[in-house]
């Protein structure tokens, strides 16, 4: 298994451009969630997903949106980029929330610069 | 929204030493993690430990749910152990969202 990967690793904006950021797993896992962060700082919630079709906000949404059109992709987008959203964005999935199944297993980050 | 607390936020210790790292919640969890975040900001998973006691080489973690800490103890520190080490929960029960502490950063010297 790859596990959770991420695409791209770095990627610079300029203000007002769009982008998405890609996150996919090959674990069958049906949660994901879309984290960032920023320096010196643990990670913050942006969106996370349930399942295929269920998606939801976390701590800090604004400026983003997702969507799960399949259960091994969940990508994260940037509509309108500004320099407040230059951070380390993190992909995470686990199996569920009962029990161990509430692991979440990260993927490798992405790096975004926004100018 | 749950707080968490790590201590002590920085450490630097010499090379064999011995430390203990801690995690204070403010409410009930249903999930607790220690993830070691390395120089090159890869999060790697050490505990999934929301109670009890696990030891994985020359780590170890203990959560004690009923008062709301979590101790994460690393022997024989090598230079490999330094980076960034954070305490994660999720209190929510409904679906799997971390709420990440502050994190405690350690350096290992030789």
């Amino acid at each position: 298994n790859a596990g959770v990967t991420q695409t791209p690793k770095f990627q610079v904006l300029k203000t007002g451009q769009s982008m998405t950021l890609q996150c996919a797993q090959d674990m069958n896992h049906e949660y994901m969630s879309w984290y960032r962060q920023d320096p010196g700082m643990g990670l913050r919630l942006i969106h996370y997903s349930v399942g295929a079709g269920i998606t939801d906000q976390g701590e800090v949404p604004n400026g983003y949106n997702v969507s799960r059109s399949t259960t091994e992709d969940f990508p994260l987008r940037l509509l309108s980029a500004a320099p407040s959203q230059t951070s380390v964005y993190f992909c995470a999935s686990s199996r569920g929330y009962v029990g161990s199944y509430n692991e979440q297993f990260f993927g490798p980050g992405t790096r975004l610069t926004v100018l | 929204g749950i707080q968490v607390e790590q201590s002590p936020p920085d450490l630097i210790l010499q090379e064999g030493a011995n430390s203990t790292l801690r995690c204070n919640f403010s409410d009930s969890v249903n999930n607790l993690q220690w993830f070691h975040q390395n120089p090159w900001g890869q999060l790697i998973n050490l505990f999934y430990i929301p109670s009890g006691t696990k030891q994985n080489g020359r780590l170890s973690a203990t959560t004690v749910a009923t008062e709301r800490y979590s101790l994460l103890y690393i022997s024989s520190s090598q230079t490999t152990d330094s980076g960034v080490y954070f305490c994660a929960v999720d209190a929510t029960g409904t679906a799997s969202k971390l709420t990440f502490g502050t994190g405690t950063r350690l350096q290992v010297t030789l």
